[in-house]
């Protein structure tokens, strides 16, 4: 188990709507971060939160957003979507304290389908 | 961050070592390696980091060679559970995760 809580596990949508996932990052880690995995690719870099801070942003598209709350935990907003928006979304979080980098620990993602 | 070159597949015995390879020809002095893996469409979970000298963990050893071109990630009784993707990664010491290469790592199936 690493401590990071992912909800929902499986989410089912019709093009063209919006959704809303969470991510519960791991004790007294204060960075998050999104990944995008499609199917059969690699892991793609979506956004960092930092303390409550947006820090990076990699492949995010415009109809996509992120927060993260003063508890930590963090959403990902996904809007007008899309066919090809159906993926693996994983929530990452790491301690980051210092600015020292320290190893990611991911969520079990959400399976998001787009029908 | 480095970019690393790992086979795209291997296959182990169950209860033998599985030896995972990754070349990093272009790392610099100071970038880690750091090893992950993937369960069928889990989220990926952190195995081991190292630098320069070899680590040991309760999951697996890292060998990296004396010029830090290349490591070897070593399971040294592999299981069944084991089946997994492995991604080899270069990460700068202060580097930020947000600069991770996340290539397809090498997809090891355990057999009975």
């Amino acid at each position: 188990d690493s401590g990071v809580t992912q909800t929902p596990k499986h989410l089912i949508t019709a093009t063209g709507q919006r959704v809303t996932l969470r991510c519960s990052p791991r004790s007294g880690d204060l960075s998050v971060y999104w990944y995008q995995q499609s199917l059969d690719q690699g892991l793609q870099f979506l956004i960092q939160y930092y303390n409550g801070e947006e820090r990076a942003k990699g492949n995010i598209l415009e109809r996509f957003s992120a927060q993260q709350f003063p508890d930590l935990h963090s959403e990902l907003n996904l809007s007008s979507l899309e066919l090809g928006d159906s993926a693996l979304y994983f929530c990452a979080s790491s301690e980051d304290a210092r600015g020292v980098g320290s190893p990611l620990h991911f969520g079990n993602g959400t399976r998001l389908t787009v029908t | 961050d480095a970019k690393t070159t790992q086979p795209p597949s291997m296959d182990c015995a169950e209860g033998r070592a599985a030896n995972l390879p990754c070349n990093h020809s272009t790392i610099s002095g100071n970038e880690y390696v750091y090893w992950y893996r993937q369960i069928h469409s889990q989220g990926p979970q952190y195995i081991i980091h190292g630098l320069k000298n070899n680590e040991t963990n309760e999951m697996a050893s890292l060998i990296i060679t004396e010029d830090r071109k290349s490591s070897t990630l070593i399971l040294p009784h592999a299981t069944l559970r084991d089946t997994a993707v492995y991604y080899c990664i270069g990460r700068l010491m202060t580097g930020n995760n947000r600069k991770l290469i996340w290539g397809l790592g090498t997809s090891l199936a355990v057999n009975p």
